[in-house]
């Protein structure tokens, strides 16, 4: 029962550098997302994919970049790493809109 | 526009007491209303969902909320906290139309004084 993992948990950058972060499921589900996680500001929605092929702006895009080929991954990616990316990154996905969204770990990203 | 607004970024009760944690929305259309838990250094997860059937809604470890259309609210309660409750609590909402979205409050740190 994997359920949506999320792969580094912990990582460093240097301004400037890029990274992807790794979200997968195993259930099937047509939607997934990603949030960051800042203290005080809740989670707020950063991309999102609706199926295979199709995605979609959040309220936070800008700095990331997101891809859809297929059901099970969704990856996120940082083109150029900013301190203001610091954050811990969410990967959820979801059957439909009235079930509940499974979150993975989260991955803690430190931006020096 | 949707938001979402949890009152009180940090609420303490004594063991045994009870938990309110609140949660006001707005809408222009129908909500699905979710309250997850998130412990320490985990990611979230689900304890209620409202999503138009009864409109008191239970969860689990004993919390249940409430659907108020009328006050545009969803609130947490627990009659009695543990002290395993410690945790922070977020409120999220989605809409019956548009893409799946989840919008979350910024969220409420219970602490359980012993």
């Amino acid at each position: 029962n994997a359920g949506v993992t999320q792969t580094p948990k912990f990582q460093v950058l240097k301004t400037g550098q890029s990274m992807t972060l790794q979200c997968a499921q195993d259930m099937n589900h047509e939607y997934m997302s990603w949030y960051r996680q800042d203290p005080g500001m809740g989670l707020r929605l950063i991309h999102y994919s609706v199926g295979a092929g199709i995605t979609d702006q959040g309220e936070v895009p800008n700095g990331y970049n997101v891809s859809r080929s297929t059901t099970e991954d969704f990856p996120l990616r940082l083109l150029s790493a900013a301190p203001s990316q610091t954050s811990v990154y969410f990967c959820a996905s979801t059957l439909d809109r009235n079930t509940e969204a499974f979150f993975g770990q989260g991955t803690r990203l430190t931006v020096v | 526009a949707q938001s979402v607004t949890q009152l009180g970024s940090h609420v303490s009760v004594s063991e045994g007491a009870l938990v309110l944690l609140r949660c006001n929305y707005s809408s222009s259309v129908p909500p699905y209303l979710f309250w997850y838990v998130q412990y320490p250094n985990q990611g979230l997860q689900l304890l209620l969902k409202y999503t138009s059937a009864a409109t008191l809604v239970k969860g689990i470890n004993g919390f249940e909320a409430e659907f108020k259309k009328s006050e545009t609210s969803f609130h947490l309660t627990k009659p009695s906290a543990h002290m395993s409750d410690a945790a922070e609590y977020f409120c999220a909402v989605s809409f019956q139309t548009g893409a799946n979205n989840l919008f979350f409050g910024t969220g409420t740190r219970l602490t359980v004084i012993p």
